[in-house]
């Protein structure tokens, strides 16, 4: 079993849709999620971080946390082609973490 | 400060050559860490330190490649007698450690590219 996994994609949705990323990780003993976002040729950036279980908003961006679940989820409101891209979810056991990431396409 | 900062970019090597790659974090950062990635797939993690101390090694990571951190600044990545397998993107990032809001969050260099013809 992989430490973090992603739906690898592609994912496309039209423009003004919501963008439904999700990631599951092994490690129960993870305290600090994250999520990253990756233009084709550059290095991941930061979007957002989750410490505790439930929701936190960020502009468009929601991400959700589930520990029971071992689950983590990045939704992406009023999706916008500049969002397109491959998100990348981060889990720290110890150190950092990633998935393979989720390639999504907005599609004016 | 200027962020993370890597160097050489670019490298073209032959198999069979040995390669270093050089790493500058933020310099407020006391932890830094390198990840190898490969088109399609997520960053790969290799190693971190915290300050000069190497807390962490891949057990994937066989034993050509080896990082040091001498001063807890900045970071070297050697790899010996590459393998056409080891072409990639080898990126630095480094982030503050504790648990504070924001602490852990990565910041990455642009990455050095290998090629090993």
């Amino acid at each position: 079993q992989k430490e973090v996994e992603q739906n690898s994609g592609p994912l496309s949705v039209p423009e003004g849709a919501i963008a439904s990323l999700n990631c599951t990780y092994s490690d129960r003993g993870s305290q600090s999620f994250f999520w990253y976002r990756q233009y084709s040729g550059k290095s991941p950036e930061l979007i957002m971080f989750i410490y505790s279980n439930g929701d936190k908003e960020d502009g468009r961006f929601t991400a959700q946390l589930n520990k029971a679940s071992q689950y983590v989820s990045l939704l992406i409101r009023d999706s916008q082609p500049s969002d397109s891209a491959t998100y990348l979810c981060a889990v720290k056991p110890n150190d950092m973490r990633f998935g393979a990431g989720t390639r999504l396409t907005v599609k004016p | 400060d200027t962020g993370v900062s890597q160097n050489p970019r670019h490298k073209i090597t032959k198999r069979g050559q040995n390669v270093t790659f050089r790493c500058d974090p933020i310099s407020e950062h006391n932890r830094l860490y390198w990840y190898r990635q490969t088109l399609g797939q997520g960053p790969e993690f290799l190693t971190y330190f915290q300050n000069e101390a190497q807390l962490e090694k891949s057990r994937l990571l066989s034993d050509r490649f080896s990082a040091e951190r001498p001063k807890g600044s900045f970071s070297t990545l050697e790899i010996q007698r590459t393998e056409q397998g080891d072409s990639a993107m080898y990126l630095c990032a480094s982030s503050l450690s504790g648990s504070s809001a924001g602490a852990n969050v990565l910041t990455f260099g642009a990455g050095s590219r290998l090629t090993v013809l």
